[in-house]
C-alpha cells in the first residue's frame, strides 16, 4: 500500500480480555516500530524490528505485551489480560534503513485502544 | 533524567513571529536528530532531520544542533496559524542501535 496501514482504528475492550493490533508497513521498508501515546503525552517506545535481527523489546512495559513480525512484513502487537492503563493510541511506523539514509519514520494512523 | 527533554508548553507566538522550540538529550552517543509535527488527533510527520553540528535550513524551518551541549532546536520563521501543533523532538542512537526516542513534545500556538 501507499502508507502504513493499521487495524483496527478503534478498539474497545473489557478489562482482562486479550487484544491484537495489526500493522502493515510500507512495502520494502526494513524496519518497523511500535509506539504508544497516551492522551496528551509523548510517544513511548515499545518495540523495534529491523530485518532479520533480534527485535529490540526494551520498551515493552510488561510481559503482557508481545509482538511479532511475520515474513519481515506485517506485525501484530498482542496485549494479554488488558488493564485500564493500557488505554492509549498505539502507533506503528516503518522506515527503510540503509547506509547513509536518514531512516525517516512513516507513521500509520494508529489504533485507539480503550479498556473499560 | 529523561533521555529526551522538551518543555511541554504551550508556547504562544503571534502570527509572523519566530517560534523557537528546544530539546536536550542525555546520551552523547546519539547520532541523528529529528523534528516531527503532530496535529491534534493525527500521527506525527517529519519536519526536519539533522546530524551535523550547526544549522540546517529548509524553507521557514531551521534546525540547530550543538552536540557539545547536547542541544537541538527548531526555529520557525514567519509563524502561521497552520503551524499550531505539537512538535516532537526525536533522537536516534540513544543507548545504541537505531531506536528513535521521542520527547514529550512542545505545544505551539500561533495566534492571529
Amino acid at each position: 500500500g501507499a502508507g502504513v496501514s493499521q487495524s483496527p482504528s478503534n478498539k474497545v475492550t473489557e478489562k482482562g480480555k486479550d487484544v491484537e493490533l495489526r500493522c502493515d508497513p510500507i512495502s520494502g521498508h526494513t524496519a518497523l516500530y511500535w509506539y504508544r501515546q497516551s492522551l496528551g503525552q509523548g510517544l513511548e517506545f515499545l518495540i523495534y524490528f529491523q530485518g532479520n535481527s533480534a527485535p529490540d523489546k526494551s520498551g515493552l512495559p510488561s510481559d503482557r505485551f508481545s509482538a511479532e513480525r511475520t515474513g519481515g512484513s506485517v506485525s501484530t502487537l498482542t496485549i494479554q489480560r488488558t488493564q485500564q492503563e493500557d488505554s492509549a493510541v498505539y502507533l506503528c511506523a516503518s522506515s527503510f534503513i540503509s547506509g547513509g539514509n536518514t531512516g525517516e519514520l512513516f507513521f500509520g494512523e494508529g489504533s485507539r485502544l480503550t479498556v473499560l | 533524567q529523561k533521555e529526551v527533554e522538551q518543555n511541554s508548553g504551550p508556547l504562544s507566538v503571534p502570527e509572523g513571529a519566530i517560534a523557537s522550540l528546544n530539546c536536550t538529550y542525555s546520551d552523547r552517543g546519539s547520532q541523528s536528530f529529528f523534528w516531527y509535527r503532530q496535529y491534534s488527533g493525527k500521527s506525527p510527520e517529519l519536519i526536519m532531520f539533522i546530524y551535523s553540528n550547526g544549522d540546517k535550513e529548509d524553507g521557514r524551518f531551521t534546525a540547530q544542533l550543538n552536540k557539545a551541549s547536547q542541544y537541538v532546536s527548531l526555529l520557525i520563521r514567519d509563524s502561521q496559524p497552520s503551524d499550531s501543533a505539537t512538535y516532537l523532538c526525536a533522537v536516534k542512537g540513544v543507548g545504541g542501535g537505531n531506536k528513535l526516542t521521542f520527547g514529550t513534545g512542545t505545544q505551539l500556538k500561533v495566534e492571529l
